[in-house]
């Protein structure tokens, strides 16, 4: 069966401080892996994409992911956050075709 | 209780057709999104409903693709002029708050395949 698991609905951090956002996944086949954001009033984003390809993933904004398959993991990151990056991510998996799964999100706040 | 709902589920319609997508949000959800899934890649953002306020249609990819919604409830998504690169899987989604927390639930899709 296939699954995604954001281990922290929420996540707070001060502002130029790192980001981690933590994401693990289950998959019988070789996935392709997202990060969405969703801002207050907006729809997803896509923030950035795994297709098989370099396992670390830069994305928009000056986040990035890294996929570890030995521990099924697509954390997103970045450096130092930003009061904008204030929002909700969600951590996606496609199994193949049109079958996506989303993780249940995590909201990540960040403090001045 | 019923999700969100959208018909129909499967639709394939010859070139230069035009089609209607419909979607049924969960009762008493203000917001309602459409989105386009092509195969293997991931979301893309169409159109945002809000309550009474005018609709963000930032994403919608040409003026082909239009979207209302009635009442506050359904929305249809009308694809005028069908290309064949317009087929996907067309997801809709409405929100709420559920303990505190803004959830977006999403429709099963309308699979589109346009020959």
């Amino acid at each position: 069966a296939q699954s995604v698991t954001q281990l922290d609905s929420h996540v707070s951090v001060s502002e130029g401080t790192p980001v981690l956002l933590r994401c693990n996944y289950s998959s019988s086949y070789s996935p392709s892996l997202f990060w969405y954001v969703q801002h207050p009033n907006k729809g997803l984003q896509l923030l950035l994409k795994y297709t098989s390809a370099a396992t670390l993933v830069k994305g928009i904004n000056g986040f990035e992911a890294e996929f570890k398959k030995s521990e099924t993991s697509f954390h997103l990151t970045k450096p130092s956050a930003h009061m904008s990056d204030a929002a909700e991510y969600f951590c996606v998996v496609n199994t193949g075709g049109f079958k996506t799964i989303f993780g249940a999100g995590t909201r990540l706040f960040v403090k001045a | 209780g019923a999700g969100v709902s959208q018909s129909p589920s499967n639709k394939v319609t010859e070139k230069g057709k035009d089609v209607e997508l419909r979607c049924d949000p969960i009762s008493g959800h203000t917001a309602l999104y459409w989105y386009r899934q092509s195969l293997g890649q991931g979301l893309e953002f169409l159109i945002y409903f809000q309550g009474n306020s005018a609709p963000d249609k930032s994403g919608l990819p040409s003026d082909r693709f239009s979207a209302e919604r009635t009442g506050g409830s359904v929305s249809t998504l009308t694809i005028q002029r069908t290309q064949q690169e317009d087929s996907a899987v067309y997801l809709c989604a409405s929100s709420g708050v559920s303990r505190g927390k803004e959830t977006q639930y999403f429709g099963p899709g309308t699979r589109l395949l346009v020959l």
